[in-house]
């Protein structure tokens, strides 16, 4: 079957614009989760839904990003006002139910440039 | 907080020699422990998973215990292959926290 999906692919701006990078799970997936990979900060968790309970946004890394999930399926992470250190690939996973032992599918990733 | 630390890279092999991966963490509670894999231009995978202590992990010859009282979860191959040449991440998640915790990565690289 169909494996989570994320586009754009790439994304190059300019600092100081707005972005939009999007993710579909696996359908049926209630877990859905952000993730960003850069050089110098390795893998680090951004935030994650959950069905219809509140998303835990601790790993926010500032108030210029936020995401959403619209009927518990597509997911949308919006970075605004864009700095040359929000450059990184975005990575969106799911998983069945979110529990501590299940697998997180991974997208391929969207990769952002910032100028 | 939680944290994976995992065995600085690169390392490069010749095929059929043995690999070691460390990974040690530091965790409130007891979690799960997870390889993931990342192949050139692909994106990350999981190789194996372990939920509770003594478990072992398996998959496409790679192994990893759940070591409890060393806190680690070294991942190990007999006889490497060059189609294993990836970067490995060691990973974990506790059950308060659903998110994955990940180690630095390990660049692996495997010589014919």
């Amino acid at each position: 079957g169909a494996g989570v999906s994320q586009s754009p692919s790439n994304k190059v701006t300019e600092k100081g614009k707005d972005v939009e990078l999007r993710c579909d799970p696996i359908s049926g997936h209630t877990a859905l989760y952000w993730y960003r990979q850069s050089l110098g900060q390795g893998l680090e968790f951004l935030i994650y839904f959950q069905g219809n309970s509140a998303p835990d946004k601790s790993g926010l890394p500032s108030d210029r990003f936020s995401a959403e999930r619209t009927g518990g399926s597509v997911s949308t992470l919006t970075i605004q006002r864009t700095q040359q250190e929000d450059s990184a690939v975005y990575l969106c996973a799911s998983s069945s139910q979110g529990l501590a032992g299940d697998e997180q599918f991974f997208g391929p990733g969207t990769r952002l440039t910032v100028l | 907080g939680d944290s994976v630390t995992q065995m600085e890279g690169p390392v490069t092999l010749s095929e059929e020699a043995c690999l070691t991966i460390n990974c040690t963490y530091t965790a409130t509670g007891y979690p799960s422990l997870f390889w993931y894999v990342q192949y050139p231009g692909e994106g990350l995978q999981l190789l194996l998973k372990a939920t509770k202590a003594d478990d072992k992990g398996s998959n496409k010859g790679f192994e990893a215990t759940y070591r409890k009282e060393t806190t680690s979860f070294h991942l190990e191959k007999g006889s490497v292959q060059v189609s294993d040449s990836a970067v490995y991440f060691c990973a974990l998640m506790t059950g308060s926290a659903r998110q994955l915790t990940f180690g630095s990565g390990t660049q692996l690289t495997v010589l014919p």
